[in-house]
């Protein structure tokens, strides 16, 4: 009864390449996110959407494009991968409704993307 | 500057031992805070939520100072099984939106 799951796990490919990674939650939140967690382990959010609806947009290069096709999945493709994207890649959801920032969030296990 | 920042550690902990660290913030507008726990190579979870007066959560204390833009945790009689990274976590309301910042984490390792 996996809450967060994400697809692949394991990610490697060649530079140049394109990929997408998985996101899928069953815990009835409205909103799920996106974070790279580079080397240094810090956990830096990329996207955020609400009820299907993209909400924060950091500054990401424009070859990462994020789909919502439901409240219950967000999907992450990567365009022309390059070495510095090689880092773990955690989607994460929770139930925003009007706590504002207060309520807590739910990690999948993390994308481990190796970019060669 | 970063906007959370922690002291990276290891912070080595003998067995039921007690540790503390703090979290700074950057943005005096900081609205919620939270500790979250990360075990190596797994998701971050959460741990407890940081209230203004201070809470107590079994072994784990949390307090916030809000004058010096500052988060502490504490843990007692540590276990073996507190060996992990704690991540700081802080949400500011720039918007509509607030945005959770992660700081890189304190490892701890606590030792028999």
């Amino acid at each position: 009864d996996t809450a967060v799951s994400q697809t692949p796990k394991y990610l490697v490919t060649q530079m140049g390449n394109d990929k997408s990674i998985k996101c899928e939650q069953n815990l009835g939140h409205d909103t799920m996110y996106w974070y790279k967690q580079d080397s240094k382990k810090f956990l830096k959010i990329m996207f955020s959407y609400n009820n299907k609806e993209l909400i924060i947009n950091e500054t990401v290069p424009n070859r990462f494009s994020p789909k919502s096709p439901d409240k219950a999945h967000l999907n992450l493709h990567i365009n022309s991968l390059e070495l510095g994207d090689s880092a773990v890649y955690f989607c994460a959801s929770s139930h925003r409704g009007t706590s504002g920032g207060r309520e807590t969030q739910y990690f999948g296990p993390g994308t481990r993307l190796l970019v060669l | 500057r970063k906007e959370v920042e922690q002291d990276p550690g290891p912070f080595n902990v003998p067995e039921g031992a007690t540790v503390a660290f703090n979290c700074t913030y950057s943005n005096s507008a900081s609205q919620s805070f939270f500790w979250y726990r990360q075990d190596c190579r797994k998701e971050p979870k959460l741990l407890m939520s940081v209230y203004s007066s201070g809470n107590e959560d079994g072994r784990f204390t949390a307090q916030l100072n809000r004058a010096s833009q500052y988060i502490s945790l504490l843990i007692r009689d540590s276990k073996l099984s507190d060996s992990a990274t704690y991540l700081c976590v802080v949400t500011q309301r720039t918007d509509s939106w607030g945005k959770f910042q992660f700081g890189a984490g304190t490892q701890v390792v606590v030792t028999p």
